[in-house]
């Protein structure tokens, strides 16, 4: 149990198809962010919200479109999704600031896009 | 810019064997450095972390020590396990900015 759980852990898709991915955390935490996990490319930032607001989107394509309704809630609605999008997507959270705050993670929503 | 490299894998150890997987960093500033672990079909876990220059972080039999002089944070452990085959992260966070820069990542295989 890390604190930050993620539904569903497993995901297939078609392309047309609309979904999202869900994440909670139970750390009290005010920063929630999403991660990506393909094969061929390290981990990268997708999102950063901080009390609720975006703060970073790392040039992220808009067929993902983030939402974070509190602070302890984060989703990550998918539509129109290509099979690279194919991944691991990890959600965390963490303090907002501060020198050497730890980031916990989830444990992951494998999508397959097909 | 900030940036993580990790040695590549993977690496095959045999049970008991000792383990280093070297990490080295640039960054504007002072990052707090991290471990991180990835078992087969799970997230990241944090293993350990050090926040300043001579830092040691330890957990599970696991060190690292933060070397500023040589911008390093090499993982090390003195006997390792079946169990401990896994996917290992070096992560860094430069300031008051949570976001993490992650090394490739180093697979470790430990066989008995």
């Amino acid at each position: 149990e890390t604190g930050v759980t993620q539904t569903p852990r497993h995901l297939v898709m078609g392309m047309t198809n609309k979904k999202s991915l869900k994440c909670e955390q139970h750390l009290g935490h005010n920063a929630m962010y999403w991660y990506k996990q393909s094969a061929k490319k390290p981990l990268e930032l997708m999102f950063v919200y901080n009390f609720k607001e975006q703060t970073e989107n790392n040039s992220v394509p808009s067929r993902f479109s983030p939402e974070c309704p509190n602070s302890s809630h984060l989703f990550l609605h998918l539509h129109t999704l290509q099979p690279e999008d194919s991944a691991l997507y990890l959600c965390a959270s963490s303090q907002d600031k501060g020198v050497g705050n730890t980031i916990y993670f989830g444990e992951g929503s494998w999508l397959t896009v097909v | 810019g900030n940036s993580v490299t990790q040695m590549e894998g993977p690496v095959t150890l045999s049970e008991e064997a000792f383990l280093t997987i070297n990490c080295t960093y640039t960054a504007t500033g002072y990052p707090s450095l991290f471990w991180y672990v990835q078992y087969p079909g799970e997230g990241l876990q944090l293993l350990l972390k050090a926040t300043k220059a001579d830092d040691k972080g330890s957990n599970k039999g696991f060190e690292a020590t933060y070397r500023k002089e040589t911008t390093s944070f090499h993982l090390e452990k003195g006997s390792v396990q079946v169990s401990d085959s896994a996917v290992y992260f070096c992560a860094l966070v430069v300031g008051g900015y949570n976001k993490l820069i992650f090394g490739a990542g180093t697979r470790l295989a430990v066989h008995p």
